[in-house]
Order: structure tokens, then C-alpha cells, then sequence
């Protein structure tokens, strides 16, 4: 029961231009969400979050939105850059219970 | 500089062997986790600790034993009754249990000799 969907296993896109990554959710108490970013043979790093309360979040170059309605959570990163290649993982929780993560995407930035 | 510390970065299990994975943290966090990464697959929950000497199982513990003797260390066994441990295994701390943001070691690839 995959809880946190990450419906495309990967993304490429062309430096500069935008990328969106989209995450499907089934728990509708889900109330904290977040990003993490991951290189190769390394640690996740925390990206960026939302609290249920909000429907949008940014930070620099990166922009969580919600869609509570829809149980759908996306994050645009504008404009992209090959640094930005690496596979990202979107993670939910209720309240202060455990995260539950999506399997990722693996976006690609090409020049 | 504050962070975790996993080792080995490899390790190679033979079968019937027991294999001690180790994660150290000087952030002087409460809560510490271990997380099993497969491909195609999103980060499971092996265990959890949310305070010294008690920890929780988490989704798929089976095959796996932890013990929190220190703030700081949480280290993992897989036993060898984890018939498919070939994983990445990830280690991760945060202040307390929660919706925290969780900072992660950078891990450890466990293959099956």
C-alpha cells in the first residue's frame, strides 16, 4: 500500500527551462510535507517543506505546491541547472508520526 | 562540523554472517532512524529510537536488530535471517520524533558476497 506515489521514475530536462516534479498522495490526514534531494552513493538532504495550512512554499529557485483537493504535491525548480540532476524523494507524515517517502524521480538536467 | 558519520561506506556479508553497520551523530539529537533503499523503491523504515535504550520497529525490521546505548550512536545488525540484505542502508537523525526534517548520514551499500 504505497501511501506516497512518485508516478514518474524520471525526468529530463534542458538547463534553464523548468522542471516539476509531481507526488500523489492517498492519506488524506497527511499534514506536513516535504522534498529531499539525493546524489549517488549519499545521504538524502532535506530541500524544502509545507504544513497542510498552506498551498504554496518557495525558496530560491524551488517552489512546493499543494493541492490538498487533489492529494497531489509538486516542486518546480526554475530556473533548473545541471547541479540540479540527482533523484528526489517527496515524503508526507500525520502530525508527529513517521515520514513515509515516495520511491523518487530521477531528474536529469541537460545542457 | 555537526553531522553523521556511517561506516563502512561497502561491506560485503557472507551468508550465515551477522554484519554490524555503524551510524554516529554529534548533533545531539533525540531521535535517530535506519532506512533500507532499494531501487525502484522509496526509503523503508527499518527502526527507530526516539531516546536512549528504547527504540521501535519500523515497516520491515524483520532480520534486523539496533541497539541505543548512547545518544549519539545507533548502530544496526543485519542478522542472517535478513535473507535479501543487499541494500543501500541509510542512517538519519533529527531533534526529536516527529515531522522533523530528518539528516541523513551518507550511507552504506551492503551487498551479499
Amino acid at each position: 500500500d504505497q501511501q506516497v506515489k512518485q508516478n514518474s521514475p524520471s525526468l529530463s530536462v534542458q538547463e534553464g527551462r523548468i522542471s516539476i516534479l509531481n507526488c500523489d498522495y492517498t492519506n488524506s490526514m497527511f499534514d506536513y510535507f516535504l522534498w529531499y534531494k539525493k546524489y549517488p552513493a549519499e545521504g538524502p538532504t532535506f530541500l524544502i517543506s509545507i504544513s497542510s495550512i498552506k498551498d504554496k512554499n518557495e525558496d530560491g529557485r524551488f517552489t512546493v505546491f499543494l493541492n490538498k483537493s487533489a492529494k497531489h504535491l509538486s516542486l518546480h525548480i526554475v530556473p533548473s541547472q545541471p547541479g540540479d540532476s540527482a533523484v528526489y524523494f517527496c515524503a508526507a507524515a500525520v502530525g508527529t508520526d513517521k515520514l513515509i517517502f515516495g520511491t523518487g524521480t530521477r531528474l536529469q538536467v541537460f545542457p | 562540523d555537526g553531522g553523521i558519520t556511517q561506516s563502512p561506506k561497502y561491506l560485503f556479508r557472507k551468508e550465515g554472517q551477522n554484519v554490524t553497520l555503524s551510524c554516529e551523530q554529534n548533533l545531539n539529537h533525540d531521535a535517530m532512524y535506519w532506512y533500507r533503499q532499494d531501487p525502484g523503491q522509496g526509503l523503508r523504515l527499518i527502526y527507530y529510537s526516539q531516546i536512549v535504550n528504547d527504540f521501535q520497529k519500523g515497516d520491515i525490521a524483520e532480520g534486523y536488530s539496533v541497539s541505543r546505548e548512547k545518544k549519539e550512536s545507533f548502530p544496526l545488525t543485519v542478522t542472517s535471517a535478513q535473507k535479501n540484505p543487499t541494500a543501500f542502508y541509510l542512517c538519519a537523525s533529527s531533534p526529536r520524533t516527529g515531522n522533523e526534517k530528518l539528516f541523513f548520514g551518507s550511507g552504506t551499500q551492503l551487498s551479499v558476497l
